[in-house]
This record gives C-alpha cells, sequence and structure tokens, in this order.
C-alpha cells in the first residue's frame, strides 16, 4: 500500500480557475515538502512544513498556497491557475526537516489548458 | 542557475554492462548527495547516497565515487538489468538542510 497519498493522480483545469493537491503521509513523518517538475527541468523545491509549521518557501508566487490541516495532511491550493503551471506536483517527507531522507509521492499531473 | 548538474541527458547500455552516471555541484557547503530512482508514473524513490566525508559508496550493484575537490561524483550501476531502465537524479545538500536540490537526471534504458 502506498504510504504517501496523493489525489487526484491527474488533473485538467482551465486558466484562471483554482485548484487543491491533496496529499497525506502514513509514514508518522514530522516534516513534508512539495516539489514541481516540468519538463526538461529538475525537481524543484517549493516549500517544507515540520509539525504543520512553514519552515522554507522557495516559490515566488503568492498564489501556490499549502495547507496542513493535520500533522500527515499537506494539501497545496494553486489560484488564478496559469498554462505555465502545467506540471507534476510531488508531495514528499521524511522524519524531520533536518533528516535529509525524502519519501515521494506518486505526483499529481496537472495540465491547464 | 542550475546548483547540479548531471550528464549524460540520457544512456543506453546493454544487459551486463556497467552504465556510469556523471553529477557535478557548485556549492561547497553541499555535503549530503543522495540518488534517485524514478519510473514513469511514480514519484522519485532513494536508492543509494554518500555524504562528502567519504569517497566510496557501494550498494550491491550500485557504486557512488565521490571527488570533494573537483566537486564531482558519478553513479556506476554494475550487470545492469533491464529492470534498471529509468531515470535517476543525483540531488545535494548541505547536512541538516531542508531542501534537497536535484539535477534534471539521466535516463537509463537497459536493452536485454
Amino acid at each position: 500500500d502506498p504510504k504517501i497519498i496523493q489525489k487526484p493522480k491527474y488533473l485538467v483545469a482551465v486558466t484562471g480557475s483554482e485548484k487543491i493537491l491533496i496529499c497525506e503521509q502514513y509514514l508518522g513523518h514530522n516534516a513534508m515538502y512539495w516539489y514541481r517538475q516540468s519538463a526538461k527541468k529538475p525537481l524543484e523545491f517549493m516549500f517544507s512544513y515540520s509539525y504543520q509549521k512553514l519552515m522554507d518557501n522557495q516559490t515566488a508566487s503568492s498564489r501556490f498556497q499549502p495547507q496542513s490541516s493535520k500533522k500527515n495532511h499537506l494539501d497545496l491550493q494553486i489560484t488564478a491557475l496559469k498554462p505555465d503551471d502545467s506540471a507534476t506536483y510531488f508531495c514528499a517527507s521524511s522524519h524531520s526537516t533536518s533528516q535529509n531522507t525524502l519519501y515521494f509521492g506518486a505526483g499529481t499531473r496537472l495540465s491547464v489548458l | 542557475q542550475q546548483q547540479v548538474r548531471q550528464s549524460p541527458q540520457s544512456l543506453t547500455v546493454w544487459e551486463g554492462e556497467t552504465a556510469i552516471l556523471n553529477c557535478s555541484y557548485e556549492n561547497s557547503a553541499f555535503d549530503y548527495f543522495p540518488w534517485y530512482q524514478q519510473f514513469p508514473g511514480e514519484g522519485p524513490a532513494l536508492l543509494i547516497s554518500i555524504l562528502s566525508v567519504s569517497d566510496k559508496k557501494e550498494d550491491g550493484r550500485f557504486t557512488i565515487f565521490f571527488n570533494k575537490r573537483e566537486k564531482k561524483l558519478s553513479l556506476h550501476i554494475a550487470d545492469s538489468q533491464p529492470g534498471d531502465s529509468a531515470t535517476y537524479f543525483c540531488a545535494a545538500t548541505p547536512q541538516g538542510g531542508r531542501a534537497l536540490i536535484f539535477g534534471t537526471g539521466t535516463t537509463v534504458s537497459v536493452s536485454p
């Protein structure tokens, strides 16, 4: 059974709309992350959370807002979607933010038309 | 500015050969270097990692060679198998750092 669940697996949205990407981890980890993977680009770090608190934010745009309702949840809300937001978004977790071994979910593939 | 570089972008080897994947970095503060393996439709998974105090790390058929002076490392996949066909990412971070910086990946195809 997957230990990090991301929903949905595929998502199609229209420009200007808003979507929420869901992530739940069942590894008992205290740190969670969002990464973005675009075509021919490296995995790009976006956010890190520890005990539901924001630790790092490398995303310039405020259109991306992580939301943590529980310790094992870290959703990603994206507003005013643009075609350039099309990418696969990966959720990851680790024991703590000082523990560098990341475990990744299978990703949500977002296409913005 | 790409802090972690990988080459080649893609690589094809015959079954049984050794695949060599290269990685270089710029930040002298980086001292933890994991390699992740990713299959299509899946998230990356940790394969093997090395700390900068070591120059070699082996795990089965996978070996990392690390040259701190030149800021280079390589992943050797010995006796390559078709099941090794995947994309391999080199990553780096300062020990205890919060954000892994990934390279662009090397896609390996192993032909039977």
